[in-house]
């Protein structure tokens, strides 16, 4: 069955440093991965997804996230933060039955000034 | 504005009381599909339908059914609401396949 873990549920940064934010997924088949934003008191808003075309996928907002299979690892990235960055992220795998998404626990990222 | 359409926006009730989610997903998007995010459990998967029919099931309590109707809007049914029922409640649409989902802003049901 396929699962993802997302490492840390709270990172903090300061605004301009590198923001890294963890995803390993278990998949029995090749998986579709997905990266998503929450903001306070709203719906989930898409960052970027991975369907097995280029392994370096780039969203919206600067951020980027790298499919390494070696690894089964989709972490995501930005190279400098911004205090609008501030939300919760949460990675997320395709299931196998259906189309729906199977979402880590989230990670809360903190920007301070 | 992802073009998902759930109310009501805020709910507040009663235990044992029944409410009814709704949701209107996006233009041409034949599935719907509905989760449950609370602090403890995070995003849980419910239901999926496609066209008017269940596709999959997930953590749905017996006490909650859905449906989907031709105009391929879809409505969450909870019953005999409990505390523990408290949560953000979303619907999700998407054209299917690999591409992914849209999310509503949710509706928050508060069972007092």
């Amino acid at each position: 069955a396929q699962s993802v873990t997302q490492l840390g549920s709270h990172v903090s940064v300061s605004e301009g440093a590198l923001v890294l934010l963890r995803c390993n997924y278990s998949s029995s088949v090749p998986p579709y991965l997905f990266w998503y934003v929450q903001y306070p008191n709203q719906g989930l808003q898409l960052l970027l997804k991975y369907t097995s075309a280029a392994t370096l996928v780039k969203g919206i907002n600067g951020f980027e996230a790298e499919f390494k299979k070696s690894e089964t690892s989709f972490h995501l990235t930005k190279p400098s933060a911004h205090m609008s960055d501030a939300a919760e992220y949460f990675c997320a795998v395709k299931g196998n039955q259906g189309g729906k998404l199977i979402f880590g626990q989230g990670t809360e990222l903190s920007v301070k000034p | 504005d992802s073009g998902v359409t759930q109310t009501p926006k805020h709910l507040i009730t009663a235990t044992g009381q029944r409410v009814t989610l709704r949701c209107s997903p996006r233009s041409g998007d034949l599935s719907v599909y509905w989760y449950q995010q609370s602090l403890d459990q995070g995003l849980q998967f419910l239901i999926q339908y496609y066209n008017g029919e269940e596709r999959a099931k997930g953590n749905i309590l017996e006490r909650f059914s859905a449906q989907q109707f031709p105009d391929l809007h879809s409505e969450l049914n909870l019953s005999s609401l409990e505390l523990g029922d408290s949560a953000l409640y979303f619907c999700a649409s998407s054209v299917g396949g690999s591409r992914e989902l849209f999310f509503g802003e949710g509706s928050r049901l508060t069972v007092l």
